[in-house]
């Protein structure tokens, strides 16, 4: 069974500064991870997919990364942004239950101005 | 374009009534779900369609019904509710990819229930 782990739970930084958000998994046949956003009191958007045939994935000034072999992801948000802040969760999907998305728990991410 | 709506967004039941959160799309997407995020444990699949007539359990199905007869429509219903239910649920809805698997989800905007 799929297990997602987001570390930290919660993370505060000063406008501007790029910072990297992190995603583990314990089963490395994942067949493909996404990463959402989402803000208080809403609904979660879909913000990047990567196929597990795929390294990585770039959106404007997020980029997503993924390594099978260790197990992780990771989103960089480059320049951060007030409008930056949500929480943001990933989910995964293995091979053997290509339907069932597993989600991380999130990092609430905090940009002050 | 609607994408993925919910109704209703709030609901207060007392333990042991029954209810029926409404998930409609207009995306033609063959793919529906519905989750349960609760505080601390982020969202729990609690079961998927893909397509109609279709349905299987996630890993949170107890407590639960689901049907879907049209393509559009995904509801999900509380057989006696419990304060244990209490959360905030969400409908999503994609395309399926090649062998099955999940490709983009969208989602509704969420239902929050209370169970007294």
């Amino acid at each position: 069974k799929q297990e997602v782990t987001q570390i930290p739970a919660a993370l505060s930084v000063p406008e501007g500064e790029n910072l990297v958000l992190n995603c583990s998994f314990t089963d490395s046949a994942i067949y493909n991870l996404q990463w959402f956003r989402q803000d208080p009191g809403k609904g979660l958007t879909s913000l990047l997919l990567i196929q597990s045939s795929q390294r990585e994935q770039t959106s404007g000034r997020l980029n997503a990364s993924l390594d099978k072999s260790s197990g992780r992801s990771t989103l960089y948000i480059a320049a951060s942004q007030p409008g930056d802040s949500a929480t943001y969760l990933c989910a995964g999907g293995s091979s053997g239950s290509a339907r069932q998305l597993t989600f991380g728990s999130g990092t609430q991410l905090t940009v002050l101005p | 374009n609607a994408g993925v709506t919910q109704t209703p967004k709030f609901q207060v039941l007392k333990t042991g009534q029954s209810m029926t959160l409404q998930c409609a799309q207009d995306m033609n997407h063959e793919y529906m779900s519905w989750y349960r995020q609760d505080p601390g444990m982020g969202l729990r699949l609690i079961h998927y369609s893909v397509g109609a007539g279709i349905t299987d359990q996630g890993e949170v199905p107890n407590g639960y019904n689901v049907s879907r007869s049209t393509t559009e429509d995904f509801p999900l219903r509380l057989l006696s509710a419990a304060p244990s239910q209490t959360s905030v649920y969400f409908c999503a809805s994609t395309t399926p990819r090649l062998a099955g698997a999940i490709g983009e989800l969208f989602f509704g905007e969420g239902s929050r229930l209370t169970v007294l």
